[in-house]
């Protein structure tokens, strides 16, 4: 398994839309996990952190599934301004100070 | 509060040529990590600076080093470019050794011909 893997997309969905992103991950020891948001040709900036079982901010809900080694994206009332390129990145490395990105998934949202 | 920021924005080299990055860390950051985001895939981690040394290294080969400055600033330097090398390189900084804060800028587009 892949260090960190992500569905590939792309993603098309209309306004209004739920959409969801799944990403697994192969380290079991995993504490921590994130998911950042990347428009195009610009920088990632961090959506979500993901400590627990879970966690919510408005629209964006992300889940963890420790078991099964995967973490979700869900985005509800999809917004024109959410279409983007979602990065799902689990750290790694020695005291795990170093972050290892997915490839990434393409979501864009159609009027 | 001046986020991360990078020079140059964009870069053209041709192939055997060295390239130097610079990157200076958000306020109150002292630490420096190096990404290198090829087209279409997520960014890879190159190296981390923190106190002046290189404390994590990613599956980069020797031809890329890093150099941290007492400001904090840092370098990315590559020599020997190969077509491979083109990509956006992205500079992230943090306070001590957290990845949790980690902010990016907005990177340096190299194109090796």
């Amino acid at each position: 398994r892949k260090e960190v893997e992500q569905d590939p997309g792309p993603f098309n969905v209309p306004e209004g839309a739920t959409v969801a992103f799944n990403c697994t991950y192969s380290n079991s020891a995993s504490q921590s996990f994130f998911w950042y948001r990347q428009d195009c040709r610009k920088e990632p900036k961090l959506l979500m952190s993901v400590y627990s079982s879970g966690n919510e901010d408005g629209r964006f809900t992300a889940q963890l599934n420790r078991a099964s080694q995967y973490i979700s994206l869900l985005i509800r009332d999809s917004k024109l301004s959410d279409s983007a390129t979602y990065l799902c990145v689990v750290p790694s490395g020695a005291g795990s100070y170093q972050l290892t990105f997915g490839k990434g998934t393409k979501l864009s949202v159609i009027p | 509060d001046a986020g991360v920021t990078q020079s140059p924005t964009h870069l053209i080299k041709t192939r055997g040529q060295q390239v130097t990055l610079r990157c200076s860390p958000k306020s109150g950051h002292d630490t420096v990590s190096w990404y290198q985001q090829a087209l279409g895939q997520g960014p890879q981690f190159i190296f981390q600076y923190y106190e002046e040394e290189e404390r994590q290294r990613g599956n980069f080969p020797d031809r890329f080093s890093g150099h941290q400055f007492p400001n904090y600033s840092s370098e990315l330097n590559v020599n020997a470019l190969l077509l491979g090398d083109s990509a956006l390189y992205l500079c992230a900084s943090s306070p001590g050794l957290a990845v949790n804060e980690q902010f990016f800028g907005p990177g340096t587009r190299l194109t090796v011909l």
